[in-house]
């Protein structure tokens, strides 16, 4: 089974620039989540998808994130445009259940880097 | 306001001692205590996880000890190994997943 997939692992982007960043569920993973690590604090939550409806986005940091899954597959997370503060490592995840209690499964991130 | 406060930030133990991370949460709805593990380069995995309803969970080196009144979990690795050494977030779990800042492990040879 193919884990979550992430694109690209790595970014570096001047401010004001777009960046749109890509995650891959597993496959007949309703649940998508992004979460970002900033500095080396928490994981911080961003946003929930439950197919391609969006089921709670409170932790969405301004208008300047956009975030959309299409279909209710892949999801893809816009920063525009970019400020410095929007540096930090990216996370998807995916669950097979909404459940609280569902384990996440992690791709490996992507590390932004606006300068 | 922090919901999850994960100590130490960084923990240096000799292979073969036991290595102990703490959190402490404030949201008495809280009711899933998931530990992630996160080597470097990758995403964290998930390690074990407790619910509020026992005390300890163990699955093989790896325990966790569950304090409800003191609102209180710690991960316990016994025998650490150098290929434990990693990143361990605590998480707390009402309708999504609160994290931890993390502690980094290095466990020495």
């Amino acid at each position: 089974e193919a884990g979550v997939t992430q694109f690209p692992s790595h970014s570096v982007i001047e401010k004001g620039q777009t960046v749109t960043l890509r995650c891959d569920p597993i496959s007949g993973h309703d649940n998508l989540y992004w979460y970002r690590r900033v500095m080396g604090k928490e994981i911080k939550f961003l946003l929930h998808f439950v197919k391609e409806s969006k089921q709670d986005e409170s932790g969405m940091p301004n208008n300047r994130f956009l975030a959309e899954r299409t279909g209710g597959t892949y999801s893809t997370l816009k920063v525009q445009p970019a400020e410095l503060e929007d540096s930090g490592v990216y996370f998807c995840a995916s669950s097979l259940q909404s459940s609280y209690n569902s384990p996440l499964h992690f791709g490996n991130g992507t590390r932004l880097t606006v300068t | 306001q922090q919901q999850v406060k994960q100590s130490p930030q960084s923990l240096i133990v000799q292979k073969g001692g036991i290595s102990i991370i703490n959190c402490a949460y404030e949201n008495t709805a809280f009711d899933y205590f998931p530990w992630y593990q996160q080597f470097p380069g990758k995403g964290p995995a998930l390690l074990i996880a407790i619910r509020p309803d026992v005390s300890e969970k163990k699955e093989g080196r790896f325990t966790i000890s569950f304090n409800k009144s003191a609102k209180q979990f710690s991960l316990h690795i016994m025998d650490s190994q150098p290929g434990d050494s990693a990143t361990y977030f605590c998480a707390a779990s009402e309708d999504k997943s609160t994290f931890g800042d993390g502690t980094t492990l290095t466990v020495k040879p």
